[in-house]
């Protein structure tokens, strides 16, 4: 079955870390690829996505994302985190004709000072 | 250009009653999206409207319908509440919700049924 895994739950980085953020799919061929995040008391506001072409991808807020193929993942990164990216990051795939979006289980980012 | 919105922000109901929410996409966008946000769940699709049609379901009951009017805002009804349906219920909009066109989020209306 097609499925999106963010496998941390919760992830706690001190100010100024490097952050990267995992996303796994299950689907045979490319999906469209997207990060979103939403901080608390918030909609979800997308930070990048992938479609085709260059698989490293630049976002918003000093965001990037890198599809790699072969290991089926969509891994978010950051390389410098503030105390305002504290939220909660959804990794989404559209993975057939309908164009849905499926959703990862989302990863809650604490950010220690 | 106004965002997306949701009415009501926050709405407190009892089991068995109905429920109607609204939104009012991006002036331009034609696709209307529903989710269901819960801790345990994550983010469920409930239904797409697109020019006043479902376009995609997802996997709830017939409790939960929608749809959409000829200025494209939409609006979700949900019949015999169940404690369950407590949940944030949010709403996206796209250009044209094919695959490549964002979805854009409205702010969410936080549900809960007592």
């Amino acid at each position: 079955a097609q499925s999106v895994t963010q496998p941390d739950i919760h992830i706690t980085v001190s100010e100024g870390a490097s952050l990267e953020l995992r996303c796994n799919y299950s689907y045979g061929a490319t999906p469209y690829l997207f990060w979103y995040v939403q901080s608390p008391g918030q909609g979800l506001q997308l930070l990048l996505k992938y479609f085709s072409g260059d698989t490293l991808v630049q976002g918003i807020k000093g965001f990037e994302a890198e599809f790699k193929r072969s290991q089926s993942s969509f891994n978010l990164r950051k390389p410098s985190v503030h105390w305002s990216d504290a939220a909660e990051y959804f990794c989404a795939v559209i993975m057939d004709s309908n164009y849905q979006l499926i959703w990862g289980a989302g990863t809650k980012l604490i950010i220690k000072p | 250009k106004a965002g997306v919105t949701q009415t009501p922000r926050y709405l407190i109901k009892t089991r068995g009653q109905q429920v109607t929410l609204s939104c009012s996409p991006i002036s331009g966008h034609r696709s209307v999206s529903w989710y269901q946000q819960t801790p345990g769940q994550g983010l469920q699709f409930l239904f797409e409207y697109f020019s006043e049609t479902q376009r995609n379901k997802g996997n709830f009951p017939g409790r939960f319908s929608g749809r959409q009017f000829s200025n494209s805002r939409s609006e979700m009804n949900v019949s015999t509440l169940e404690l369950g349906d407590s949940a944030l219920y949010l709403c996206a909009s796209s250009v044209a919700g094919t695959s490549n066109n964002e979805q854009f989020f409205g702010p969410g209306t936080r549900l809960t049924v007592l």
